[in-house]
């Protein structure tokens, strides 16, 4: 079982839906949570913080779900810039930590 | 401000060349990671600094691969002798003194090797 996994999707849905995908994660010790966006042939770009209390930040809110260990990302109100690759990152705690990144969902947004 | 930058933007070699690339973080932050992504797939975790030193070389591939920063800041990630299987996006980030917290990416150096 991978250390984090995502649905590759591709998830394709209308300008204006609402849309959510869920990253779980395997290490019960895991400590900080994000999630990326990355474009096509770009490097991935922070896009928010997940906190256990949840996180939200103008269209967008992210979850996180200690005791099922996952992370979970809503956009709401979709727009045709939301198409990209949303990473998910989940980082570890010891004398190395260890930061894993899910592969990736792909959002495709229509007109 | 200046960002993550890492150089060259491309590179091609032969197979078996020694190849080095290079990573300038954003100034004064102390974390700094190196990750490759091949086409179409996930990041793989190479390498993360603390300052000069490298608790976790846990990602590198094989003794092929070699990484050192010094001065706190330049990274050089080098590959000895490369294959076919070494060509992809090496990207490095680098972080504010808390390892982990948000990392800022460079555009990465794509490699080729024929």
């Amino acid at each position: 079982r991978k250390e984090v996994e995502q649905d590759p999707g591709p998830f394709n849905v209308p300008e204006g839906a609402t849309v959510a995908f869920n990253c779980t994660y395997s290490n019960s010790a895991s400590q900080s949570f994000f999630w990326y966006r990355q474009d096509c042939r770009k490097e991935p770009k922070l896009l928010m913080s997940v906190y256990s209390s949840g996180n939200e930040d103008g269209r967008f809110t992210a979850q996180l779900n200690r005791a099922s260990q996952y992370i979970s990302l809503l956009i709401r109100d979709s727009k045709l810039s939301d198409s990209a690759t949303y990473l998910c990152v989940v980082v570890g705690y010891s004398s190395a930590s260890k930061i894993i990144f899910g592969s990736g969902t792909r959002l495709s947004i229509r007109p | 401000g200046a960002g993550v930058s890492q150089s060259p933007s491309n590179k091609v070699t032969e197979k078996g060349k020694d190849v080095e690339l290079r990573c300038d973080p954003i100034s004064g932050h102390t974390a700094l990671y190196w990750y490759r992504q091949s086409l179409g797939q996930g990041l793989e975790f190479l390498i993360y600094f603390q300052g000069n030193s490298a608790p976790d070389k846990s990602g590198l591939p094989s003794d092929r691969f070699s990484a050192e920063r010094t001065g706190g800041s330049v990274s050089t990630l080098t590959i000895q002798r490369t294959q076919q299987e070494d060509s992809a996006v090496y990207l490095c980030a680098s972080s504010g003194n808390r390892q982990g917290i948000s990392q800022f990416f460079g555009p990465g150096t794509r490699l080729t090797v024929l």
